[in-house]
Formats: C-alpha cells, sequence, structure tokens
C-alpha cells in the first residue's frame, strides 16, 4: 500500500514568506503528526490531529500552525518564515488511538519536505 | 520532563563488527520505547519497539532489551553489514492525554559500516 506522501519535498522561500506543507497518510490511518529535524535540536514534535482535531501540541510558536481534512489529510503552514526554519519537515501518520497494544504509537513517516529559508 | 539520551556518533566500524548504540531515558510512568532508523534522503522507519519493563524488541537481526531497572534502551546487533549505515534515533512516547503521536526523540547516532 502507499506510504506516507508529503509534498513539496523541497523548497525554498525568502524570509517572511510563508509555506504551507501537505502530507497524506497511509490509507486507513486517522492520526498525522509532524515533526521538525534540525542537525542542532535534532527531532521536534510539532504537533498531532487525529479526526481533524489537534491533540497535542509541541512548544512552537503560533506561527506554526496545522489543520486536518476530513479525509485525513493534513496541512501545516509556517507564517513569516525565519532563517531558523530551514528544516526538514517531517509528517506520521497512525491508526489512532485505540490501535491496539501491539500497536501502540507505531508511526509510519513520509520522507520529508525540506524547507530552505533564504 | 521526559528526555532521552542516545550516545553521541559518528560510529564506524567494520563489516561484521558488533554494534552497541547506548540509549537511557527520563520519564515518568512507564513509557513506550523505540528504535527508528533514517537512510540517507528518506523519513524514519520504525527498526524495533518495546511497550514494557524486559520487553526485547528484535528485526532484521537488530535488538533491544527495555530495562525499567537502568532506564536504559541499548541497542544491539551482533555483525552489522554495510546496508545498515544510517543514523539510528532513539525514542520514547508516554502516552499523556491519550496522545500517539508524540514521540520524544534523541539526537540520534550515525553508524557508517566499512567493507
Amino acid at each position: 500500500k502507499a506510504g506516507v506522501t508529503q509534498t513539496p519535498r523541497y523548497l525554498i522561500k525568502t524570509r517572511g514568506q510563508q509555506v504551507t506543507l501537505s502530507c497524506s497518510p497511509i490509507s486507513g490511518h486517522r492520526s498525522v503528526s509532524w515533526y521538525q529535524q534540525t542537525p542542532g535540536q535534532g527531532l521536534q514534535f510539532l504537533f498531532e490531529y487525529f479526526s481533524e482535531t489537534q491533540r497535542n501540541k509541541g512548544n512552537f510558536p503560533g506561527r506554526f500552525s496545522g489543520r486536518q481534512f476530513s479525509n485525513s489529510r493534513s496541512e501545516m503552514n509556517v507564517s513569516t518564515l525565519e532563517l531558523g526554519d530551514s528544516a526538514l519537515y517531517l509528517c506520521a501518520s497512525s491508526r489512532g488511538p485505540g490501535q491496539g497494544i501491539f500497536g501502540a504509537n507505531v508511526l509510519t513517516f513520509g520522507a520529508g519536505s525540506r524547507l530552505t529559508v533564504l | 520532563g521526559n528526555s532521552v539520551t542516545q550516545m553521541e556518533g559518528p560510529v564506524t566500524l567494520s563489516e561484521e563488527a558488533f554494534l552497541t548504540i547506548n540509549c537511557t531515558y527520563t520519564a515518568t510512568g512507564y513509557p513506550s520505547l523505540f528504535w527508528y532508523v533514517q537512510y540517507p534522503g528518506e523519513g524514519l522507519q520504525l527498526l524495533l519497539k518495546a511497550t514494557k519493563a524486559d520487553d526485547k524488541g528484535s528485526n532484521k537481526g537488530f535488538e533491544a532489551t527495555y530495562r525499567k531497572e537502568t532506564t536504559s534502551f541499548h541497542l544491539e546487533k551482533g555483525s552489522v553489514q554495510v546496508s545498515d549505515s544510517a543514523v539510528y534515533f532513539c525514542a520514547l512516547s508516554d502516552g499523556r492525554g491519550g496522545s500517539q503521536g508524540n514521540l520524544i526523540f534523541g539526537k540520534g547516532t550515525k553508524l557508517s559500516v566499512k567493507p
């Protein structure tokens, strides 16, 4: 079956612009999480969505936002880009709560969207 | 707060050498523990997991045992191959608030295996 699809794979923006990244989860997965990966900070949790509702949010400024649609696809938006926002943004999907003890927290990651802010 | 500490890399080994990547954690309650692997240009792939103390996760020759008494989840492989070259991440989830998508990752350990 198709994996987690993230678009675009690469993009370049300038400071002050905004960007929207898209994530299509595995069919049947209803939970989507977003992570930021940088060389300095490593992998940091941004937010998690399930059934179009944000369930959890990491410690990022309000410039970072997201949403989930009824088909479980998700988007994240970063407004007023800063140089420090340059990173690989990873999306991960899972079946969601109640997926069973053996399936606990099994996230499937996409290949990521690499954002460069100039 | 919860955290994961894993050994700094890079780690360079010869093919067929024994691999250990140390991982320790700090968490309240009973977290689930994971090892993920990231190959160049790709996203993370789940390598193995353990959901309770003394569980041993294993996959593709890799093993890790959930040791609550030492709060550790060290990754081991008896004989590495060139194809194992990648970055390895230790992670935990405490499932706070019913959330299952919030993993706390270590900084990652880059492994290079030479022929």
